[in-house]
């Protein structure tokens, strides 16, 4: 069965600095997508970012990027130069490319706190 | 354009009570999810349709919830009758069948059932 695994249930991280979220997966498809998505206080889930099984080269999406190494089975989010609004809580989720429409598999989730 | 919109945003109702709740997704989308996220479960896909057939409701906690997408840009999640453990955050999402697959979310409605 697929799991996603987020070790880290909360993280401290100084303004302007970079922090890594770490996930790591289990799938036996060679044909997956992984997501990140950030939930801030106010409860919505906002996309961040995509990356693809097949993809070559890491996703990049503004200050975010995904480290993604296939053979470790990881897909770490990287924020570079934290913002306060960065505070919240950030979940990576896998999705099953053999299931019709996409179903969403989410771990559960790393706390990311940005001091000034 | 609009996101996907959920109704209500809150709901408080006493045990035994029905509850509906709403989604109108995001247009030309054609696939539409059903989430529950709790402290203790995290985020759990209850039911998913595809051009409004339901895919996979293998998430459906019991007989007491129910889910419908009578045409493309209107779903129903019920729960008749309601109990306390169904207290938690509902998020409806919708995608796409191209690209990325990538899941827009509501805004959820936080349901109470005291």
């Amino acid at each position: 069965a697929q799991k996603i695994t987020q070790t880290q249930p909360g993280m401290f991280v100084q303004e302007k600095e970079a922090v890594t979220l770490d996930c790591t997966y289990d799938t036996s498809d060679q044909s997956y997508g992984l997501f990140w998505y950030k939930q801030p206080s106010s409860g919505e889930m906002i996309f961040l970012i995509y990356q693809g099984s097949y993809d070559e080269q890491n996703a990049t999406e503004g200050r975010y990027s995904l480290n993604f190494q296939k053979a470790r089975k990881s897909a770490n989010l990287v924020i570079s130069a934290s913002q306060l609004g960065d505070s919240a809580m950030y979940f990576c989720a896998m999705r099953d490319v053999y299931n019709q429409g996409g179903k969403l598999i989410f771990g559960q989730g790393t706390e990311l706190s940005v001091k000034p | 354009d609009a996101g996907v919109i959920q109704s209500p945003r809150h709901e408080v109702t006493e045990m035994g009570q029905e509850v509906t709740l709403r989604c109108k997704p995001i247009s030309g989308h054609n696939s539409l999810f059903w989430y529950r996220q709790t402290m203790m479960r995290g985020l759990e896909l209850l039911i998913y349709f595809n051009n409004n057939v339901p895919i996979d409701d293998s998430g459906m906690p019991e007989d007491r919830f129910s889910a419908k997408m009578p045409n493309a840009s209107f779903s129903t999640l019920k729960i008749q009758p309601s109990e306390p453990r169904d207290s938690a955050v509902y998020f409806c999402a919708s995608s796409t069948d191209e690209g990325s697959y990538e899941q827009y979310f509501g805004p959820g409605t936080r349901l109470t059932v005291t």
